[in-house]
């Protein structure tokens, strides 16, 4: 089975501080993405990687950036923490390519993050 | 515009009914589609990819209709622990998986007893 894990089911944090969220996943995948879940908004992609050392923006990047510096282990960071990145954060891998079987994306368990 | 639209419902259904829901999306190219079932406070989780031929899992059955962009899930004989967000999710891209999926913002779906 995939097991994707996240470094924190819940998180409080200050206005002004750095936040950093760690995603790991023990499939050997390529992919891995960062995304956010707001209610109404549904799932919003904020940055993805399909490489070490590689990262793209994705929808909503500002405000965020992220790391790749081993295959398994994805880190969204929060420079200066706001109010309204108040939100679920959602990790999530596949294999990559072109066949649906590596497309589909395996969640972690997510991360509830309170900025104050 | 790049879109995956869903009807975000709630949808009420008696247990025992059958129950259907669309997502519509906007990329003609796509050949990537999937159906999450995400629970309350939970991850999304995959609960079928949809292939062109139709599929069928149990007492679910997932549709794609290229010519009117469009995939549907079916469930048969709702059970009230189907009660949960269903997430529509489309490869936006002409392939390759690099670009991830688009996701719906999903369909809210109560079984009553």
């Amino acid at each position: 089975d995939v097991k994707v894990t996240q470094s924190s089911r819940y998180l409080v944090k200050r206005t002004g501080e750095k936040v950093f969220l760690e995603c790991v996943q023990d499939m050997d995948h390529e992919n891995m993405f960062w995304y956010r879940q707001d209610p109404g908004l549904g799932l919003r992609l904020i940055y993805f990687s399909y490489d070490v050392k590689m990262k793209e923006k994705g929808d909503i990047p500002e405000g965020y950036s992220v790391s790749r510096e081993k295959k398994e282990r994805f880190s969204l960071i929060l420079e200066s923490a706001s109010t309204n990145q108040t939100s679920m954060y959602l990790c999530a891998s596949s294999w990559g390519g072109g066949t649906m079987e590596f497309e589909t994306q395996y969640f972690g368990p997510g991360t509830r993050l309170l900025v104050l | 515009r790049k879109e995956v639209e869903q009807d975000p419902g709630p949808f009420n259904v008696p247990e025992g009914a059958t129950v259907a829901f669309n997502c519509t999306y906007s990329n003609s190219a796509s050949q990537s589609f999937f159906w999450y079932r995400q629970d309350c406070r939970k991850e999304p989780k995959l609960l079928m990819s949809v292939y062109s031929s139709g599929n069928e899992d149990g007492r679910f059955t997932a549709q794609l209709n290229r010519a009117s962009q469009y995939i549907s899930l079916l469930i048969r004989d709702s059970k009230l622990s189907d009660s949960a967000t269903y997430l529509c999710a489309v490869n936006l891209g002409s392939g390759g998986g690099a670009d991830g999926l688009t996701f719906g913002k999903g369909t809210h779906l109560i079984i009553q007893p």
